[in-house]
């Protein structure tokens, strides 16, 4: 079974631009969350999806955003990049279907690194 | 607000010797918990996972100990080897859908 496939790996982007991550859930996960992991902040939940719909969404500005489509997968796009967004981005699935709760499984993440 | 936090930053423990990483957490609410696993460049990888109706949980060498009185988890790592070397998370989830991670602590093991 394949796990969680993010893309791209490593990507370099410049102050005021945009980005655009996707992630690919094991297959049969409906819920898809994403996290940024900084040294200083460690990692920050940002937003989580299941069937479409955000149920929650962390403490980041409306720069950052999300959605999921109907086959789970699901992308998060930064605009208006600043140096600060430099981060390794996760993203985890889990089997959860809001009748309880189930482990998260993660990719290897999307390193960005905003100059 | 909510946190998890963890006691030692950087653990040092002898190859063979068993391993201790301690973690606080702070919303008496949260019913699962997790350990992770992560190595330098890649993703977190599950370790142990414990329910709030449980105060211990046996894996392969690993136990997670769960004390809801004074909301603290534990990770005992036995023969720690060489491979256990990476940062340990602690993560709480309290049915938000989302999941609040300690900072980690590094484990070293010396040969």
């Amino acid at each position: 079974k394949a796990g969680v496939t993010q893309t791209p790996r490593y990507l370099i982007k410049t102050r005021g631009q945009q980005v655009t991550l996707s992630c690919s859930p094991i297959s049969g996960h409906r819920s898809v969350s994403w996290y940024q992991q900084t040294p200083g902040q460690g990692l920050q939940f940002l937003f989580e999806y299941f069937s479409e719909t955000q149920r929650n969404k962390g403490n980041f500005p409306g720069r950052f955003s999300g959605r999921q489509f109907s086959n789970s997968r699901s992308e998060m796009n930064v605009s208006t990049l600043e140096l600060g967004d430099s981060a390794l981005y996760l993203c985890a699935s889990s089997s959860e279907t809001g009748s309880d709760t189930g482990e998260l499984f993660f990719g290897e993440g999307s390193r960005l690194t905003v100059l | 607000g909510e946190s998890v936090g963890l006691h030692l930053p950087t653990l040092s423990v002898q190859e063979g010797d068993n391993s201790i990483i301690n973690c606080a957490y702070s919303n008496s609410a949260s019913d699962y918990f997790i350990w992770y696993k992560q190595e330098s460049g890649k993703g977190p990888q599950f370790i142990i996972d414990i329910r709030s109706n449980m105060d211990k949980r046996q894996g392969q060498r690993v136990t997670v100990l769960l004390n809801k009185t004074v909301k603290h988890l534990s990770l005992q790592i036995a023969a720690t080897q060489p491979g256990d070397s990476a940062v340990y998370f602690c993560a709480e989830n309290s049915g938000t859908y989302k999941y609040i991670f300690g900072t980690g602590t590094r484990l070293k093991v010396l040969a």
